[in-house]
């Protein structure tokens, strides 16, 4: 599992609440992603690090913003929860050779949090 | 925009058949082209990898086919297996950029 672990697991909320999903992992990876998974959608990019930091957004970024302030710690916020962020949010770290010229997007995924907005 | 289009949705096979899973994709830049493997209730897992230098790559069961000019690749999966039965996704990326992803496929293999 690449040393990643994602807090909640699960969690369930109402409409308009702000709701931070938490990703730790421990093997000093410069680049972190978090990813949303819905039926017939695959894995989509909502934003990602390069460094502490240093973050860019995804695809579906819109009602998303992130923060990383240490290497191991990759924070997604969602400011203000609505009905279409119910979905599965995956953290993944980029495990393939590092500095700067990475050769390989080798990515590695955390056990997911389902979040439920009612 | 990029886009990695998988093929098919859902996809039903014997025991001890082979699974073929295509996509395609628009993008000629991407240079890096895996496959996950996802069981129910967890996170996508790397099960194998090409870069586009080669146009096979088999790692046990497990191969992906590579055709540039078409651009197009496969997973084949040898002699499948109840175990094999879960959700796959191909995906792309151009060197350290983001990895785009198909829609997946869900496998099922039956005994």
């Amino acid at each position: 599992d690449a040393g990643i672990t994602q807090s909640p697991r699960h969690k369930v909320t109402e409409t308009g609440t702000p709701v931070t999903l938490r990703c730790h992992q421990t093997e000093n990876h410069r680049y972190m992603y978090w990813y949303r998974q819905d039926p017939g959608h695959g894995l989509r990019l909502i934003h990602y690090s390069y460094g502490v930091k240093d973050t860019d957004k995804g695809e579906v970024s819109d009602g998303y913003s992130v923060s990383r302030s240490k290497t191991e710690d990759f924070l997604l916020t969602l400011e203000s929860a609505t009905s279409s962020q119910t979905s599965v949010y995956f953290c993944a770290v980029n495990g393939g050779l590092g500095g700067p010229g990475l050769t390989y997007n080798e990515q590695f995924f955390g056990p997911g949090t389902r979040l439920t907005v009612l | 925009q990029q886009q990695v289009k998988q093929s098919p949705q859902s996809l039903i096979v014997q025991k001890g058949g082979i699974s073929i899973i295509n996509c395609a994709y628009e993008n000629t830049a991407f240079d890096y082209f895996p496959w996950y493997q996802q069981f129910p209730g967890k996170g996508p897992a790397l099960l194998i990898a090409i870069r586009p230098d080669v146009s096979e790559k088999k790692e046990g069961r497990f191969t992906i086919s590579f055709n540039k000019s078409a651009k197009q690749f496969s997973l084949h999966i040898m002699d499948s297996q109840p175990g094999d039965s879960a959700t796959y996704f191909c995906a792309a990326s151009k060197g350290a950029q983001k990895l785009v992803f198909g829609q997946g496929t869900r496998l099922t293999i039956n005994p």
